[in-house]
């Protein structure tokens, strides 16, 4: 069965510094992969998703995450952090059965 | 214009109550999903329609009744609500579901948030 898990529940960073928010997943086939970011008493927006191309996959907001099979991993990184980025993000894997398996979400937190 | 609307955005109710929260998507869209965050922002999938046909049931009580008019509308209807029904309720649609759908994006409405007291 596939899975995924974020590794931190809460990140705090400060602006202009970098972001990494840790997924791992649990696949036996190649995964389709996605990064979700709800922002508070929002919907959730699509930033990226990893479809088995290029490994690293650029999103919006200057967003990116690599794709590593050595490692299970599908981090999210930022070079800058803005205030606007602070929200919670979803790490997501796509089943075979046709469903989004979500992860626990990180709550992003930026401080001035 | 909005692409998934939900409707109400917030609905606080009585145990033993039903209620009804409706969703519309003007995506032109074949798939459409309900899912359930908790209090803890966890995100489950309850429903999936294709084309006004369910196609993911998960292990929900049947309380819970999905209804697909058109393939543009996906109600969710609770009876006899409970104090663990609260939650925020998304709506979301794609345009396939399936294992054909599995390098689509989901597009979210902006929730639905129940509280029965």
């Amino acid at each position: 069965a596939q899975s995924v898990t974020q590794l931190d529940s809460h990140v705090s960073v400060s602006e202009g510094t970098p972001v990494l928010l840790r997924c791992n997943y649990s696949s036996s086939y190649s995964p389709s992969l996605f990064w979700y970011v709800q922002h508070p008493n929002k919907g959730l927006q699509l930033l990226l998703k990893y479809t088995s191309a290029a490994t690293l996959v650029k999103g919006i907001n200057g967003f990116e995450a690599e794709f590593k099979k050595s490692e299970t991993s599908f981090h999210l990184t930022k070079p800058s952090a803005h205030m606007s980025d602070a929200a919670e993000y979803f790490c997501v894997v796509y089943n075979q059965g046709g469903k989004l398996i979500f992860g626990q979400g990180t709550e992003l937190s930026v401080k001035p | 214009d909005t692409a998934v609307s939900q409707t109400p955005k917030y609905l606080v109710t009585q145990m033993g109550n039903d209620k009804s929260i409706k969703c519309e998507q003007n995506l032109g869209h074949d798939t459409m999903y309900w899912y359930k965050q908790d209090s803890k922002k966890f995100l489950k999938i309850m429903f999936s329609y294709n084309n006004k046909e369910l196609i993911i049931n998960e292990t929900v009580p049947n309380r819970f009744s999905p209804k697909s008019p058109d393939k543009a509308h996906l109600n969710l209807h609770i009876n006899s609500l409970e104090l663990g029904d609260s939650a925020v309720y998304f709506c979301a649609s794609s345009p396939l579901g399936g294992l054909a759908g599995v390098n689509n994006e989901q597009f979210f409405g902006p929730g639905t948030r129940l509280t029965v007291l």
